[in-house]
Order: structure tokens, then C-alpha cells, then sequence
């Protein structure tokens, strides 16, 4: 397997712009995670869904962030107006989730979002 | 509230010999503690995990320690090498109960630099 893909790599926008960043998952993992790092917080998760239903969003920074799984395959996160604080690496994470909670999360390369 | 610290931000260590990197938390419901490691540009990856019913986990050249009454676990890696040098964080999980899946919550990571 191919691993998390998450695309683009790289994103520099705008303040006040739509961002929206990919994620695929790997095939058969049922849960599926955002992360955001920054210096200050380390990794914090955003949001996860188990079987594309989102499962808690409590992590979510403001109502600008949004994220959909439409189907097992792809998720989006979607930062709509962007501002200068989002600024950070957003992660994708996946997990076969038989495990429970001891189930490794398999972590994507990440976005690297400038928002200027 | 950060329920998981990391207060080095960054090690250096000469090659060959010990690097301890250490852990705190807060939340005493925490059931399992993971380390995962990072290099530059890329995903965090798994590296050893404990849970709270041990109190040692080994792997090669890498053990984790967990001390439940001082809320506190560290990662040893003997001996040290240049390879090693990358991110590492912290991060734990609760059994949410029943098919609930537990959430990870990092810490800020701490740098480690081995020196050849």
C-alpha cells in the first residue's frame, strides 16, 4: 500500500481565502484523522470519523474549519476564510481500528499551510 | 490545558550514548502512552507504545518506562545514533469504553539531536 496521501505538499494563500486540503487514507482502515501542528501545541487533533461518519469534532478550531468524508477513499478539510494563524502542517492519520484503542494511527507526510 | 507535556523542546546528544527523552500528563485516565517519531517533511511514525498495567516495554535499542504515580514516562534510546536524530512525541489514549475508539493526545514533540 501507498501509504496516507495527503495533497498538496505545500499550500500558500491569502488571508480571507479558501483553503482545502486532501487526504486518502489507506484502503481498508475504518477511522481517519486531522491533525494540526504548531510549535507551541505540538500535534492536536481536529477531528476523526470512523467509517466516514465524523465521531468528534471537538477539536476544530472555529466554525471556518470543516471537514467531510464522502466516502472510504478521501476526505477533505476545508479552511474557509483562511487567516494568518492557520498557519501550520496539517496530518492525516488512518487506523484499522481493530484494535480499539491501542490501534497505531498511520500518519500521512502532511500539508504545509502558509496563510500570509 | 496541554494533558500531555513535553518540557525539553530539544536534546543533544553525543553518539553512542544514552538519550532520555521524558513525558508528563495530567489526565489519570489515560490507559496506553505511545512515542512516535518524526523526521523532517515527512509523517509521524509508530515507534513503542506501554500500557498502564506495565511499567517497562522494550524494543531493540529503544525501551519506554512508565511511572503511573508521578504521571510521568520516558523513552531510552541505547545507544544513540545519528539516525535517531528527529522529533518525538509523546501521546496517550483512554479506553472510551465499549467500541468507543480512544483519541491520542501529543505532546509538543522534543527535538533530538545525535551528534556523531
Amino acid at each position: 500500500d501507498a501509504g496516507v496521501i495527503q495533497s498538496p505538499r505545500h499550500e500558500v494563500t491569502e488571508m480571507g481565502q479558501e483553503v482545502t486540503l486532501r487526504c486518502k487514507p489507506i484502503s481498508g482502515h475504518d477511522y481517519l484523522f486531522w491533525y494540526r501542528q504548531t510549535m507551541m501545541r505540538g500535534l492536536e487533533l481536529l477531528i476523526y470519523f470512523n467509517n466516514n461518519v465524523p465521531i468528534d469534532d471537538s477539536g476544530m478550531p472555529e466554525d471556518r474549519f470543516s471537514a467531510k468524508m464522502p466516502n472510504a477513499s478521501f476526505s477533505t478539510l476545508k479552511i474557509q476564510p483562511s487567516e494568518p494563524r492557520d498557519s501550520a502542517v496539517y496530518f492525516c492519520a488512518s487506523s484499522p481500528g481493530a484494535s480499539g484503542f491501542t490501534d497505531t494511527q498511520y500518519f500521512g507526510p502532511g500539508t504545509r499551510l502558509t496563510v500570509l | 490545558d496541554q494533558q500531555v507535556k513535553q518540557n525539553s523542546p530539544s536534546l543533544s546528544v553525543q553518539e553512542g550514548r544514552i538519550s532520555i527523552l521524558n513525558c508528563d500528563y495530567t489526565n489519570s485516565m489515560f490507559d496506553y502512552f505511545l512515542w512516535y517519531k518524526k523526521y523532517p517533511a515527512e509523517g509521524p511514525t509508530f515507534l513503542i507504545s506501554i500500557s498502564s498495567i506495565k511499567d517497562k516495554n522494550e524494543d531493540g535499542r529503544f525501551t519506554v518506562f512508565l511511572n503511573k504515580s508521578a504521571k510521568h514516562l520516558s523513552l531510552h534510546i541505547v545507544p544513540s545514533q545519528p539516525g535517531d536524530s528527529a522529533v518525538y512525541f509523546c501521546a496517550a489514549s483512554e479506553d472510551a469504553g465499549g467500541t468507543s475508539y480512544g483519541k491520542l493526545t501529543f505532546g509538543q514533540g522534543t527535538i533530538l539531536t545525535v551528534h556523531p
